[in-house]
C-alpha cells in the first residue's frame, strides 16, 4: 500500500533553516508530481510546491518563492523540502502529497500524516 | 489567486439524511475541482476528482457535479462515519488553492 512518511520537523528560530524529507513506498514514485502542503494552527489547508514526476519542472506559492526549494530523489524514493529564512507564519504541519494520475493532475490520492514545523525565537 | 468559497461552514444533520454542499470559485476552474474528506486525525481522503469522477474505494453515496465557478457535493445518505470536515480544492491555475472547508456535524 502507499505509504509517505514526512521528517524533519521541529522548532526553529525565525531567519533559520529546516529541511523536511518525505519517504515513499508502494507505488512507482518516480511516476508521479508530489507536492507539499501545509496546515497552519487554527488554518485551512495551504499548498506549498510541487515537483514533477522527473524532477523538471516545479512551481511555488508565492510567498515561499525564493526561500523554500522543493526536490526529489527518484533513485531513492524521497522528496525533499529545504526551507530557509524562516518566518513566525510558516508554522504549520506540513505534509506530501501524491498525485492521483501519473499523468499529471494535481488533486491528491494520498498524503502523509505530516510533520510539524514551529518557527518562534 | 483563486478563491474558493465553501458554504454552509457548518451543516447539522442527522444519520440516513441526504448533505449538499457548495463549493464556489472566484473565476472559472473549468471542472478541475476535487473534493477531499478529513476526519479528526487524520489525513485528507480523496473523494471526488475533476469535479465528478468518485475516487477508488469511494462509497458510490459520494457524488460531485459543477463545472466553471459552481460544485456541489452530495452525500446522498448519511453514515456514522461521514460526520466529518470537507474541502474543495482547484487545480486549474497555480497556485493551488483550497476552500475553506465545510463541517459536518451530527444534529
Amino acid at each position: 500500500q502507499v505509504q509517505l512518511v514526512e521528517s524533519g520537523g521541529g522548532v526553529v528560530q525565525p531567519g533559520r533553516s529546516l529541511r523536511l524529507s518525505c519517504a515513499a513506498s508502494g507505488f512507482t514514485f518516480r511516476s508521479y508530481g508530489m507536492h507539499w502542503v501545509r496546515q497552519g494552527p487554527g488554518m485551512g489547508l495551504e499548498w506549498v510546491a510541487v515537483i514533477a514526476y522527473d524532477g523538471t519542472n516545479v512551481h511555488y506559492l508565492d510567498s515561499v518563492k525564493g526561500r523554500f526549494t522543493i526536490s526529489r530523489d527518484n533513485s531513492k524514493n524521497t522528496l525533499s523540502l529545504q526551507m530557509n529564512s524562516l518566518r513566525t507564519e510558516d508554522t504549520a504541519v506540513y505534509y506530501c502529497a501524491k498525485e492521483y494520475s501519473s499523468s499529471g493532475g494535481s488533486h491528491f490520492d494520498h498524503w502523509g500524516q505530516g510533520t510539524l514545523v514551529t518557527v518562534s525565537s | 489567486e483563486i478563491v474558493l468559497t465553501q458554504s454552509p461552514a457548518t451543516l447539522s444533520l442527522s444519520p440516513g439524511e441526504r448533505a449538499t454542499l457548495s463549493c464556489r470559485a472566484s473565476q472559472s476552474v473549468s471542472n478541475y475541482l476535487a473534493w477531499y474528506q478529513r476526519r479528526p486525525g487524520q489525513a485528507p481522503r480523496l473523494l471526488i476528482y475533476d469535479a465528478s469522477n468518485r475516487a477508488t474505494g469511494i462509497p458510490v453515496r459520494f457524488s460531485g457535479s459543477g463545472s466553471g465557478t459552481d460544485f456541489t457535493l452530495t452525500i446522498s445518505s448519511l453514515e456514522p462515519e461521514d460526520f466529518a470536515l470537507y474541502y474543495c480544492q482547484q487545480r486549474s491555475s497555480w497556485p493551488l488553492t483550497f476552500g475553506g472547508g465545510t463541517k459536518v456535524e451530527i444534529k
